[in-house]
């Protein structure tokens, strides 16, 4: 069975840069199909992707928070990261880990992630 | 942008009742949507995918129904393991974004 297990810093200071990193046993990061994915949730609201990709390499952000974000995969330690620059009190959340399915059919395409880590809460503050 | 409009945003309901939640595409996204469930403390667990398949070991009560830009989730009798925060999420075409609703909690009456 697949798991998935979020790690890093509880609390980064404002400015500074913050590290996740994602490990997934029970089976291989390099299978094919699967893509793996970064999502958090502020306290008390609602869930927002953050990037996306593909053991290969091939990535995909979201443009709001393009400019501050970096997803990489270490295969040979099944893991794969995040780093979010310049963290503000607003970057505050629980960020989780995800394997997820992503393609394109009929005209339009489609994602969803399943499962998921349990979670981590980042708190930036000095 | 294709936004994802949930509603209600609050349901009230007693075990055994049926649930109706509602999931509005700004645009059509064909079948492709899927809907979470959420409760305190613990991740999302994917419920249905591509608008109406049943994840594995989700029970046959929730289902899921629709395309285009109208989407439901449906539990025919619920649980009290069913009171929670629902979420639809989708991807768009280009450039390639995942978006999610804003949630339905759903509450015990």
């Amino acid at each position: 069975q697949l798991q998935l297990q979020e790690s890093g810093p509880g609390l980064v200071k404002p400015s500074e840069t913050l590290s996740l990193t994602c490990t997934v046993s029970g089976g291989s990061i390099s299978s094919s199909y699967h893509y793996w994915g970064w999502i958090r949730q502020p306290p008390g609201k609602g869930l927002e992707w953050i990037a996306s990709m593909y053991y290969s390499g091939s990535t995909y952000y979201n443009p709001s928070l393009k400019s501050r974000v970096t997803i990489s995969v270490d295969t040979s330690n099944n893991q794969f990261s995040l780093k979010l620059t310049s963290v503000t009190a607003a970057d505050t959340a629980v960020y989780y880990c995800a394997k997820h399915v992503w393609g394109c059919s009929g005209g339009s395409c489609y994602a969803w992630f399943d499962p998921w880590g349990q979670g981590t809460l980042v708190t930036v503050s000095s | 942008e294709i936004v994802l409009t949930q509603s209600p945003a609050t349901l009230s309901l007693s075990p055994g009742e049926r649930a109706s939640l509602s999931c509005r595409a700004s645009q059509s996204i064909h079948t492709h949507l899927a809907w979470y469930q959420q409760k305190p403390g613990q991740a999302p667990r994917l419920l249905i995918y591509d608008a109406s398949n049943r994840a594995t070991g989700i029970p046959a009560r929730f289902s899921g129904s629709g395309s285009g830009t109208d989407f439901a989730l449906t539990i025919s009798s619920l649980e009290p393991e069913d009171f929670a925060v629902y979420y639809c999420q989708q991807r768009s075409n280009w450039p390639p974004l995942i978006t999610f609703g804003q949630g339905t909690r759903l509450e015990i009456k």
